[in-house]
């Protein structure tokens, strides 16, 4: 079956930090990838996205990169901010609204 | 323009009740899905309302039922509450028009407790 396996949390860094957050998938066809952020007390949200083989997705210094030799999808940021710290989800989409969501890693980010 | 809100923001039932949450689409929304997402897990899928209708459902079994209106807010009610039903319960409200998940917009959830 489908499936998403992001590395486990906490992941602790100190400001301006390299991050990197691996996640690995397993479907059939030809999924949707996606990294949602969830903010302390708030919703889920859309960090990014990448619809096929080779796409990056990237938002606010955050990139992923689709790469289906490895199934892989893994986040990074050049320079975290203590305004980053959060527990990011990796997600894929087959088909419709049904998305599926890794266990989510919570990174928090030290002044 | 408001978000898509949800109500309670907390509840705590005993086993064997039935409980109804409550999820307001944001606005030029119709489409709602909810999501359950146990403590220290991701999200997972429950089942998606478009036209009143349920359109696609997780693997959850059939104590868990929905209903959407006609003004696109919709209800999650859960039978006959289990411990393990504890958990905070996403909806997320999107355009339909053929558009996927990355549409969708989450509410900041509902979180039972079940003693």
């Amino acid at each position: 079956g489908n499936s998403v396996t992001q590395m486990e949390g906490p992941v602790t860094l100190s400001e301006e930090a390299f991050l990197t957050i691996n996640c690995t998938y397993t479907a059939t066809g030809y999924p949707s990838l996606f990294w949602y952020v969830q903010y302390p007390g708030e919703g889920l949200q859309l960090l990014l996205k990448a619809t096929k083989a080779d796409d990056k997705g990237s938002n606010k210094g955050f990139e992923a990169t689709y790469r289906k030799e490895t199934t892989s999808f893994h986040l990074e940021k050049g320079s975290v901010q203590v305004s980053d710290s959060a527990v990011y989800f990796c997600a894929l989409g087959t088909g419709g609204f049904k998305t599926i969501f890794g266990a989510g890693t919570r990174l928090f980010v030290k002044a | 323009d408001a978000g898509v809100t949800q109500s309670p923001t907390h509840l705590i039932k005993t086993r064997g009740q039935q409980v109804t949450l409550r999820c307001s689409p944001k606005s030029g929304h119709d489409t709602v899905s909810w999501y359950q997402q146990a403590l220290g897990q991701g999200p997972q899928f429950i089942f998606q309302y478009y036209e009143e209708e349920e359109r696609q459902r997780g693997n959850f079994p059939d104590r868990f039922s929905g209903h959407q209106f006609p003004n696109y807010s919709s209800e999650l009610n859960v039978n006959a509450l289990l411990l393990g039903d504890s958990a905070l319960y996403l909806c997320a409200s999107s355009p339909y028009r053929g558009q996927g998940p990355e549409t969708q917009y989450f509410g900041p959830g509902t979180r039972l407790l079940v003693l």
